[in-house]
């Protein structure tokens, strides 16, 4: 089946500094990969979706310049929080797409900034 | 614009049971919907998807009917297990790509 890695599962960082969360499709091309944020008890709210070798597309609200995205390749992404904040805690999960309109999601990374 | 409303939880039953968690949607034409299932730990994994009318989805003994009359995609499956102790959340898509999630709703089964 479809398999997506993410890295770090956990990070622990201090307020200020920049993290970045790698998304890989491990045994399929993903043309299209998607990030999203969970809230504690709430449901996943996506932040933007990237298209390998393009910019990505981000959602209303989310801030592009804290979050940069890059989709190098057909199987990585990444997601770098920029000078993190107390309030970027949270989980953060990507998914991809290949030629199916099934999204495949990773285990998800666990920001927490001090 | 489109939206997904999900039984809020938390939900819990004894193993064995009959198991219901309903959603239906809002939307202006007519979406694929999911079900996905987060367990401790883990990322969602798709559980079942129907992408048009009248079909029904079903794995792992969970079966979900995409209901056009009443825009709802009922997630149902007729003996829980304890490993079906989850987060369990239902979603819609238009093929454009961007998947909208119900708040999810929280199961745990008790043996």
């Amino acid at each position: 089946g479809a398999v997506v890695s993410q890295h770090p599962s956990r990070v622990i960082c201090k307020s200020g500094t920049s993290v970045k969360i790698e998304c890989r499709s491990l045994d399929f091309q993903a043309t299209t990969m998607f990030w999203y944020r969970q809230f504690p008890k709430k449901s996943l709210m996506l932040m933007a979706t990237s298209n390998e070798g393009s910019k990505a597309t981000y959602e209303q609200g989310v801030e592009k310049d804290k979050f940069l995205i890059n989709h190098a390749s057909l199987t990585l992404s990444t997601l770098t929080v920029t000078s993190a904040h107390p309030e970027d805690s949270s989980f953060y999960i990507c998914s991809a797409r290949g030629e199916t309109d099934t999204q495949y999601f990773g285990p998800g990374t666990r920001l927490t900034v001090l | 614009g489109d939206s997904v409303t999900q039984m809020e939880g938390p939900v819990t039953l004894s193993e064995e049971a009959f198991l219901t968690i309903n959603c239906t949607y809002t939307a202006t034409g007519y979406p694929s919907l999911f079900w996905y299932v987060q367990y401790p730990g883990e990322g969602l994994q798709l559980l079942l998807k129907a992408t048009k009318a009248d079909d029904k989805g079903s794995n792992k003994g969970f079966e979900a009917t995409y209901r056009k009359e009443t825009t709802s995609f009922h997630l149902e499956k007729g003996s829980v297990q304890v490993s079906d102790s989850a987060v369990y959340f239902c979603a819609l898509d238009f093929g454009n790509e961007k998947l909208t999630f119900g708040t999810g709703t929280r199961l745990t089964i008790i043996p």
